[in-house]
């Protein structure tokens, strides 16, 4: 079964350096969304993408954060200047569709700021 | 008042109990409304959704939707240690030409052999 694929699984990074986490959507998908769950906490939705475009972005998600689709395959959400309180399991999530609610979840990435 | 609000548990049931999780919710604007399970250090995984108010049944799971109390459930029958896990509902509204989803807390779930 086709699945979505991200990387690294862990990344623990030091406050205030930038961070790249990757993720491979399923390949006939055309909508990217980025969520984070903060442990104990609701998955919080972040980012979605489309035709190499932003859509729609939460509050979360402010100039700190960037996401890229810099090839065919791989889109990816870039943190510039890490803060401790931007440790969490980043979700990368991908649909056929845009009015299809049903997304394909990665695994996640662990990020872990010290 | 937070737009879902799902008890976070946990809650612990052993092997074959029937399991019921709810979420309530204040946005009368959501459409479609999805039953996630989550395993530890995976990402959620879609079971159910539904549209309507009513009940759908998938197997050992069936989803109930009361839109005119804002209130979901997820029913699990002869539940399994299998079934230990986060279960996550969401519910999504069109933004935009978008279906935008908000997420419930979760509830984890434990089943005990």
């Amino acid at each position: 079964e086709p699945e979505v694929t991200q990387t690294p699984s862990h990344q623990v990074t030091q406050m205030g350096q930038e961070v790249i986490l990757r993720c491979v959507p399923i390949s006939n998908h055309l909508y990217f969304y980025w969520y984070r769950q903060i442990l104990g906490q609701k998955v919080e939705f972040l980012v979605s993408f489309y035709n190499n475009e932003i859509s729609e972005k939460s509050e979360i998600f402010d100039d700190q954060f960037s996401v890229e689709r810099p090839d065919g395959s791989n889109f990816t959400l870039k943190i510039r200047s890490t803060k401790l309180e931007d440790s969490a399991m980043y979700f990368c999530a991908s649909n056929t569709d845009r009015s299809n609610y049903g997304y394909t979840f990665g695994s996640g990435t662990r990020l872990t700021v010290v | 008042q937070k737009e879902v609000e799902q008890d976070p548990g946990p809650l612990s049931v052993p092997e074959g109990a029937i399991v019921s999780l709810n979420c309530t919710y204040s946005n009368s604007a959501f459409q479609y409304f999805m039953w996630y399970r989550q395993y530890s250090r995976k990402g959620p995984e879609l079971l159910m959704y539904t549209y309507s108010s009513g009940n759908k049944e998938d197997g050992r799971f069936t989803a109930q939707v009361d839109k005119s109390s804002k209130y979901i459930s997820l029913f699990i029958r002869d539940s399994q240690p299998s079934d230990s896990a986060t279960y996550l509902c969401a519910m999504s509204l069109n933004s935009g030409g978008y279906q935008k989803v908000t997420f419930g807390t979760g509830t984890k779930l434990q089943v005990i052999p």
